[in-house]
């Protein structure tokens, strides 16, 4: 049983469409943050968020922390071929030291 | 001037066989990590180490072991390699054993035949 479910497991869009991935869990975490992963790298960080409630936004991306700190959504506006990519959220649960990630978006933008 | 680097990238052994994948960071952090992702790309924490000594031993095979000669370097030892074990393993670091940020390796591709 994974700690973070992520949905949907795939998502392919248009150029110009909006999307939005999820990530959602039953237990409270002091922080989530969301990684890109492109194919052949490692994931690289696009935001932290510690607030339950915070909104946060780079760029296009807008990162939303659920008020009871379990969930959290990332929304792509006007999506474009640079955003293609595996989407992983990750959080840590209060002092065991450890991220925990979800099983990733995979996110297809065509041109 | 690569922050985390790990070697080799790909790996292709037989079954039965000993291997090992070294990590550098030069980020000057304190703590490092091996994960390891799967075919469907989940990525699960195998080990932590903050400044050499090792804080997180999630439940992997004893065949697995790793080394931190220093708190600049983290490398995976994988004896008796079995079919399951392909996956690519991604070393990471952290300023903290709170983790924040995680920088990560380019990963190694891990290929048991």
């Amino acid at each position: 049983t994974q700690l973070l479910e992520q949905s949907p497991q795939f998502l392919s869009i248009q150029e110009g469409e909006n999307l939005t991935v999820y990530c959602n869990s039953s237990s409270v975490f002091s922080s989530l943050q969301w990684y890109r992963q492109e194919p052949g790298e490692g994931p690289v960080l696009l935001v932290t968020v510690v607030t339950g409630g915070e909104v946060k936004k780079l760029k296009r991306l807008t990162f939303q922390f659920g008020d009871a700190r379990k969930d959290s959504s990332l929304h792509i506006t006007a999506a474009q071929p640079g955003d293609t990519g595996l989407y992983l959220c990750a959080g840590e649960v209060r002092n065991d030291y450890k991220l925990s990630f979800g099983a990733g978006t995979t996110v297809t933008v065509r041109a | 001037d690569t922050a985390v680097s790990q070697t080799p990238k790909y790996l292709v052994t037989q079954m039965g066989n000993d291997k090992s994948i070294k990590c550098e960071q030069n980020l000057g952090h304190d703590t490092m990590y091996w994960y390891k992702q799967d075919s469907k790309k989940f990525l699960k924490i195998m080990f932590s180490y903050n400044n050499k000594e090792l804080i997180i031993n999630e439940t992997v095979p004893n065949r697995f072991s790793p080394k931190s000669p220093d708190k600049a370097h983290l490398n995976l030892h994988i004896n008796s390699l079995e079919l399951g074990d392909s996956a690519v393993y991604f070393c990471a670091s952290s300023q903290e054993a709170s983790p924040g940020e995680l920088f990560f390796g380019e990963g190694s591709r891990l290929t048991v035949l």
